[in-house]
Formats: C-alpha cells, sequence, structure tokens
C-alpha cells in the first residue's frame, strides 16, 4: 500500500523552540497539503502545493510558520519560534489530479506537537 | 456559511441500530463527495466516495442530492468498531474541503 510519510511522529518541545515537521508524499503524487487539527477546531488547512509551487497558504500565521517543498519527494512546515498554542496535531496529504477527484487525498500518520 | 457543514453529534447508538448523518456544502461547482472516517488519535481515511446516482458499500450507503447540495451517509446494523469521527469532504477543485465531522458512538 501506498503511505504518506511524516515525522516525526511526536515531538515536544519548548516555547521559543524551532520545530521542522517533514513530509514524504505518495510518489507521482502532485499535491501536497498540510493540515492542522486540534479538538476545538477540527481541521485547518495551513498550506497547498501543486507541483511544488505553493498555491495556498492563508490558513498559515506567516509570521512564524513556513512551508515549503524542496523537492518532490519532501515536503516541509517549519515553525520559528513555537508557541503553545502552536500544540495540536499536524497532518500531511498527498493526492494527484483525477485520482483526487475519484479517491480524495491520502493522509500521513500525523506529527503530533506539544509546545511547553 | 461554513463551505461544509455536519451536525457534530455525538449521535449515540445501540449495537445494531441504523444511523444517517447529513451534510449541506454551500459551493455549487461541487465535482466530487467522500465520506471520510477518523479514528481517535489517527488519522482521516477514506470511507467511500459518492456518486450522483447514489452508492453502496456493504452496511454504508451514500446518496448526493445535488439540487440541495446535500449529502448523506446511512449505516446499517451498527457495530462497536463503527465509533469514529464520520468527516463529509467536498471538491469543488483538487482542493478537498472538509466538514468538522460527526461523532459516532456505537454502545454494547
Amino acid at each position: 500500500d501506498a503511505r504518506v510519510t511524516q515525522t516525526p511522529r511526536h515531538k515536544v518541545t519548548e516555547m521559543g523552540q524551532e520545530v521542522t515537521m517533514r513530509c514524504q508524499p505518495i510518489l507521482g503524487h502532485n499535491t501536497v497539503f498540510w493540515y492542522r487539527q486540534t479538538m476545538m477546531q477540527g481541521l485547518e488547512l495551513l498550506a497547498y502545493f501543486r507541483n511544488r509551487a505553493p498555491l495556498d497558504d492563508s490558513g498559515m500565521p506567516k509570521d512564524r510558520f513556513s512551508a515549503e517543498m524542496p523537492d518532490a519527494t519532501l515536503a516541509t512546515l517549519k515553525i520559528q519560534p513555537s508557541e503553545p498554542r502552536d500544540s495540536a496535531v499536524y497532518f500531511c496529504a498527498s493526492g494527484s489530479g483525477m485520482t483526487t477527484f475519484n479517491y480524495g487525498y491520502t493522509f500521513g500518520s500525523g506529527t503530533r506537537l506539544t509546545v511547553v | 456559511r461554513k463551505e461544509v457543514e455536519q451536525d457534530p453529534g455525538p449521535f449515540n447508538v445501540p449495537e445494531g441500530a441504523t444511523v444517517a448523518f447529513n451534510c449541506t456544502y454551500s459551493n455549487s461547482a461541487s465535482q466530487s463527495f467522500f465520506w471520510y472516517r477518523q479514528d481517535c488519535r489517527k488519522e482521516p481515511k477514506l470511507l467511500m466516495s459518492v456518486y450522483s446516482s447514489g452508492n453502496e458499500d456493504g452496511r454504508f450507503t451514500a446518496q448526493l442530492n445535488r439540487a440541495s447540495q446535500y449529502i448523506s451517509l446511512l449505516i446499517r446494523d451498527s457495530k462497536l468498531s463503527d465509533s469514529a469521527t464520520y468527516l463529509c469532504v467536498v471538491a469543488p477543485t483538487d482542493k478537498l474541503t472538509f466538514g468538522t465531522g460527526t461523532r459516532l458512538a456505537v454502545r454494547p
């Protein structure tokens, strides 16, 4: 089964530290999404790439968050400096053109971030 | 108005019951529709796509009403293992829009 791989699975860090989360999309998928999920807010779209180009990052706090795709096999989400309110589960998902319309996206297992 | 609206529940039902979830969406240009399932502390996973003619997968039946912009999911003969959050998802483009989910708890 093709999978979206996210690392790390869990991260505990102190306020003010930099956090980098990584995602390896399914080979051949050309759209990559970063979501944040908390109990209160549900799934929030943070950033969206198609063919490695950022298309929509309007959901992301620009002052501290950044998302990049240095190559087709790696997407990163960085928080600097981290704050306790950033504590959440961060999901990466990937899809591909018509596959998305027929089968939706595939999600990774998520990174559970705790900022203390 | 939210793009995708769902009753958050929780729906508490006994094993063997039939339960139905509804969802409305605002973008009439939406092309594809899905139900995802999310277990506690896990990632969302595709449960089933929703087709215009309606479709069934075992105990699960999905319906789409484009005129009313309404999607439904029916679960028959509920099992304990059906306890999860069910997310309604619409796709106006290749960027999916997720509802906040409906929580189902099936009790013995």
